[in-house]
């Protein structure tokens, strides 16, 4: 099958680390993604990574994949009321083949 | 500035009658895709077009048309809207050594 699930809501406080969630079954994905979307924008990709990897930093994110579990999660530290959106992540067989999303987590950051 | 441009922005139409959102890209990139997001439900594929003259279905292609007659543009063309087809949608293009792909701004469509 194709379907990648997230949680639909995360709400943290500012200044704590954010996690976000995401879980596929396809296990011949290549490539995965995030994804931001602010209100009434389109879509901004934040970071990705290569299936043979288990971890990527960069800056304030962290994304962790376990291939074993087919679980992907992205981890925002130090969470600003900027990094308030809907955040997607995805999947693609072959890069340029086409993107399988997941149904999105809205993220509220409380002052 | 690299961009993906999609025209309009917000549209209300009734059900029935033909419209067509554009897309336009600046960058050269091959591949170009349109997707509809649906609350809770993420984003699906409708159509994809892998180079100028070459369509195919993505997962959601029923009521929609595309076209690809040259590389930097790639309409959506709904021949006769229904309800059911309100939505946002986006373009999107990819090319190789890209990783992700790039979005346009999104097109809010209502059919009453």
């Amino acid at each position: 099958g194709e379907d990648v699930e997230q949680s639909l809501f995360l709400s943290v406080r500012e200044g704590d680390s954010s996690v976000i969630n995401c879980t596929y079954t396809d296990s011949s994905s290549t490539y995965l993604y995030w994804y931001k979307q602010e209100p009434g924008a389109g879509l901004q990709l934040l970071t990705y990574i290569f299936s043979n990897m288990d971890m990527k930093q960069d800056q304030r994110l962290t994304v962790l994949l376990n291939k074993k579990d087919k679980h992907l999660s992205l981890r925002i530290a130090d969470t600003q009321t900027g990094d308030s959106a809907i955040y997607f992540c995805a999947r693609d067989k072959a890069a340029g083949n086409k993107l399988t999303f997941g149904g999105g987590t809205r993220v509220l950051v409380k002052p | 500035e690299a961009q993906v441009t999609q025209n309009p922005r917000y549209l209300i139409t009734v059900t029935g009658k033909k419209l067509t959102v554009t897309c336009s890209q600046n960058m050269n990139h091959e591949y170009m895709s349109w997707y509809r997001q649906d609350p809770g439900l993420g984003l699906r594929q409708i159509y994809y077009s892998m180079n100028v003259e070459v369509t195919d279905k993505g997962d959601v292609p029923e009521g929609y048309k595309v076209s690809r007659k040259e590389k930097r543009n790639f309409p959506l063309i709904l021949e006769s809207p229904s309800p059911n087809q309100t939505s946002l949608y986006f373009c999107a293009t990819w090319d190789r050594g890209v990783y992700g792909y790039t979005f346009g701004s999104g097109t809010r469509l209502t059919v009453v």
